[in-house]
This record gives C-alpha cells, structure tokens and sequence, in this order.
C-alpha cells in the first residue's frame, strides 16, 4: 500500500489559517487522498477527499499537487476545536480499498 | 440520529476472560471495521465485514472473534489468546467499500 507522511505536530493561533502538508510520492492513479480527525478519547472523523482537484467543504479545503505526491489539509480559521490528530490517507478504489491504514498523524495544537 | 454506538466506554477485565464489544449501527451501513488503537499510535485494523454474514481478517485479527448476523451488529470478542488486549477499540461504518468510514467513540479495555 501507498505511504503517507506527515509531520508529528504542528503549533497554530486561534483564527488563522493553518495548513498541514502530507506527502505520498508513491501514489497511484487509482488512490483517492482522505483525511480524518481525531479528537482527544473520540472516534476520528471524516474531514475531505479529492483525486486530483482541490477540494472545498465546510470544514476544510484540499490542495492537491499537480503530480500529486503531496497535498495541503487547509483550515481557513482555527479555532481551539479544531486541536486534533489529523490523519492523511490514500484510499484505492481499485484494490483492498476496506484497508483503511491510519499512520501517527499530525497533533495540530490551536493557541487561544 | 443517525450514528453509531459503542458500548460501554470503558470496560475492566481479569486476563483470561472473554470479553465483547458492541456496536450498533443505524445509518443502514453494509460495510462495519473494528480497529485497535494503542497510545500514541495510529489506527490498525482487526477485522472488517462488507456484508451480513461475512467479514475478513485484518492486519491483527490474532486472538480476536468477531460475528455479522444482523446488518445493525458488529460484536467484538476479545479472547484470552490475545497478548496485549489493553486498547482503544474503535468501531467504523460505510455505506460501501468506497465511502468515507463513520467511527463510534470506542470503548477502552483495560485487562489487569
């Protein structure tokens, strides 16, 4: 299976943007880049996916590389909720996609 | 709501005892997954089910049981062969293979 990488933490001000990179240069032109949080003692969470274009939702935007070997989770505003392990992952939809693979993650730690 | 539910939060065993896990579902999901979750690492996964009455062996299913009987029920048991059971468990749910997974809130076993 493709790799991630991610850095362990990063630090961010309350109300300002915060972009937490991901690289994965062994990716497939069938794998879909998703990306989850995980709050502390929860379940994590489903934020955004994309192929190859960049992504809005309302949580957060996904900037994908032309070549797509790495990609940038954008959070345009962060408050103190969004202080959680942030995990990036490559998902083939051509092979054993149920293998979901959640390396360590990014801790994002939000300053007031 | 929709959503799915874990129980209990928190559980205490003896080693040597069996010990299940529930999940339940109501988001009319197919596909449920059972992943481990120790501290400080990601999330590795023990087993998953696209199906009622069928489900595969992650990457830990060693000294774990699990049963599909019913599309709302993923049970874990937890056997007295597994070495390490103190974790985190996380249960998950999708809509099929290529959806994005919906997680519980755990439930944190502690055998002593």
């Amino acid at each position: 299976d493709a790799k991630t990488t991610q850095p362990n933490s990063m630090e961010s001000n309350e109300e300002e943007p915060v972009h937490l990179p991901c690289n994965h240069s062994t990716i497939s032109g069938t794998d879909y880049i998703h990306w989850y949080r995980q709050l502390p003692s929860q379940g994590p969470e489903y934020v955004i996916h994309g192929l190859t274009s960049n992504v809005n939702n309302r949580m957060a935007s996904l900037a994908i590389a032309e070549d797509r070997k790495s990609s940038t989770l954008i959070l345009h505003r962060a408050t103190l909720r969004d202080a959680a392990v942030y995990y990036c992952i490559l998902r083939d939809v051509g092979g054993s996609n149920y293998k979901l693979t959640f390396g360590k993650g990014t801790l994002l730690t939000v300053n007031p | 709501d929709g959503g799915i539910t874990q129980s209990p939060k928190y559980l205490f065993r003896k080693e040597g005892q069996n010990v299940t896990l529930s999940c339940e579902q109501n988001l009319n999901h197919d596909a449920m997954y059972w992943y481990r979750q120790d501290p400080g690492q990601g999330l590795r996964l023990i087993y998953y089910s696209q199906i009622v009455n069928d489900f595969q062996k992650g990457d830990i299913a060693e000294g774990y049981s699990v049963s599909r009987e019913k599309k709302e029920s993923f049970p874990l048991t937890v056997t007295s062969a597994q070495k390490n059971p103190t974790a985190f468990y996380l249960c998950a749910s999708s809509i099929d293979d290529l959806a994005p997974l919906h997680f519980g809130n755990g439930t944190r076993l502690t055998v002593t």
